[in-house]
């Protein structure tokens, strides 16, 4: 069974600093990749993913990740945050079929990380 | 583009009756949407997949009889919650996901917080 685990529960840091967000996965085949960030208030919204290509990804506002295979990650990168980056970040994966390169479909969720930047 | 919207937003019911959620994709067509609960400072869990013009799949541990779903066309999916009770109360979320073999990519609904008194 697929398994998505996020290493940080919260996360505080000063406007300016470098964030990364880890993500592992446990899943024996090709996956899809996905962080989605919750602005307070707000719903989900996709921030980033990852299908295939380069692992290195660029995501909305600033956001990267990069996948790495070997060691079945995916974290989130960004150089310097800012006090308008607060919110719960999820990282996120799906199986993806073989056949037509769609996924099963479902999402498995992390269980979030919740980012405090202090002004 | 990719906008998802969920109706109500908010929905206060007593227990014993019955809440209907309706989930739209507003300007794609999904022929597959998902529903999610949220519990308090924790993520998601997936509890159904919606399929249009098909039955739903639903998650293990997820009853069938009481979260009924809907998916009558390529727009919108429903849950209504039958015969609701204060552990049904929760924050139910959609997301749509659009069709196209390549897309993959699931939007997800401002999500409907059901309080069952």
């Amino acid at each position: 069974a697929q398994s998505v685990s996020q290493h940080n529960h919260h996360v505080i840091l000063s406007e300016a600093a470098s964030l990364e967000l880890g993500c592992n996965y446990s899943y024996g085949g090709t996956v899809n990749l996905f962080w989605y960030v919750q602005y307070p208030g707000q719903h989900l919204q996709l921030l980033l993913k990852y299908f295939s290509g380069d692992p290195l990804v660029k995501g909305i506002k600033g956001f990267e990740a990069e996948f790495i295979k070997s060691k079945f990650s995916f974290n989130l990168r960004k150089p310097s945050v800012q006090w308008s980056d607060t919110a719960e970040y999820f990282c996120a994966v799906n199986a993806r079929r073989m056949n037509y390169g769609g996924s099963q479909g479902n999402l498995i969720f992390g269980k979030g990380t919740k980012l405090s930047v202090k002004p | 583009g990719a906008v998802v919207s969920q109706h109500p937003s908010r929905v206060i019911c007593k227990s014993g009756t019955s809440v209907k959620i309706e989930c739209r994709s507003l300007d794609f067509q999904a022929t597959t949407m998902f529903w999610y609960r949220q519990f308090p400072k924790q993520s998601l869990m997936l509890m159904a997949t919606s399929n249009e013009g098909s039955k739903a799949t639903y998650e293990q541990g997820v009853e069938k009889d009481k979260f009924l779903i809907n998916h009558a066309s390529l727009t919108l999916s429903t849950l209504t919650v039958t015969s609701a009770h204060p552990e049904d109360s929760s924050f139910y979320i959609c997301s749509a996901r659009e069709d196209s073999p390549k897309a993959d990519t699931q939007y997800f609904g401002p999500g409907t917080r059901l309080t069952v008194l």
